[in-house]
């Protein structure tokens, strides 16, 4: 039973496309995140939401917006794509609300900008 | 400067060696600190997690924090080659309010048999 699952594990794309990264959790959890994890594995937090709505959003550029459908779905849409967002992200999630002790994350998304 | 320093390594012991990884920081408002252990085109799992100073161990694992210094250490004894992977530390100053956490760049740790 996959806990913390996202979709695709791989993307590789052309720059100046859209694209979208989906998360899914069946935790029950209610607070989900999305990470980037740079070539060095340098981890950092990009958004979090609680129950749909949003808490936490770092300074990304605003090409990046995430979507929360519903508690267990956290979904990552990226314009414009440019060189610099190759990386792999990771979507995470926690509970209870916010907790920082209990973060499971999935097995990211490995994205290719050409 | 960076938040959160730790070594990238990569670092290479012989198997059954004792294994130290450290993290230093500059927010003196972290209390709470975790390990993750990442293995390769994985995602980070939770390894050790400690609050405020002290000690925790959890079989081969130990935790170690010094708030007086702020520094962070993880200690693996006899260490397995299942033990390669990437070793991040992170830490936030609350557990509470959808604090966020900061991880440092990570150790890549390969255990030799």
């Amino acid at each position: 039973d996959t806990a913390v699952s996202q979709t695709p594990k791989y993307l590789v794309t052309q720059m100046g496309n859209d694209k979208s990264i989906k998360c899914e959790q069946n935790l029950g959890h209610d607070t989900m995140y999305w990470y980037k994890q740079d070539s060095k594995k340098f981890l950092k937090i990009m958004f979090s939401y609680n129950n749909k709505e949003l808490i936490i959003n770092e300074t990304v550029p605003n090409r990046f917006s995430p979507k929360s459908p519903d508690k267990a779905h956290l979904n990552l849409h990226i314009n414009s794509l440019e060189l610099g967002d190759s990386a792999v992200y990771f979507c995470a999630s926690s509970h209870p609300s916010g907790s920082v002790d209990t973060q499971y994350f999935g097995p990211g998304t490995r994205l290719t900008v050409l | 400067q960076k938040e959160v320093e730790q070594d990238p390594g990569p670092l290479s012991v012989p198997e059954g060696a004792i294994v130290s990884l450290n993290c230093t920081y500059s927010n003196s408002a972290f209390q709470y600190f975790m390990w993750y252990r990442q293995y390769s085109r994985k995602g980070p799992e939770l390894l050790m997690y400690t609050y405020s100073s002290g000690n925790k161990e959890d079989g081969r694992f130990t935790a170690q924090v010094d708030k007086s210094s702020k520094y962070i250490s993880l200690f693996i004894r006899d260490s397995q080659p299942s033990d390669s992977a990437t070793y991040l530390c992170a830490m936030s100053a609350s557990n509470f309010g959808n604090e966020k956490l900061t991880f440092g760049t990570g150790t890549r740790l390969t255990i030799i048999p």
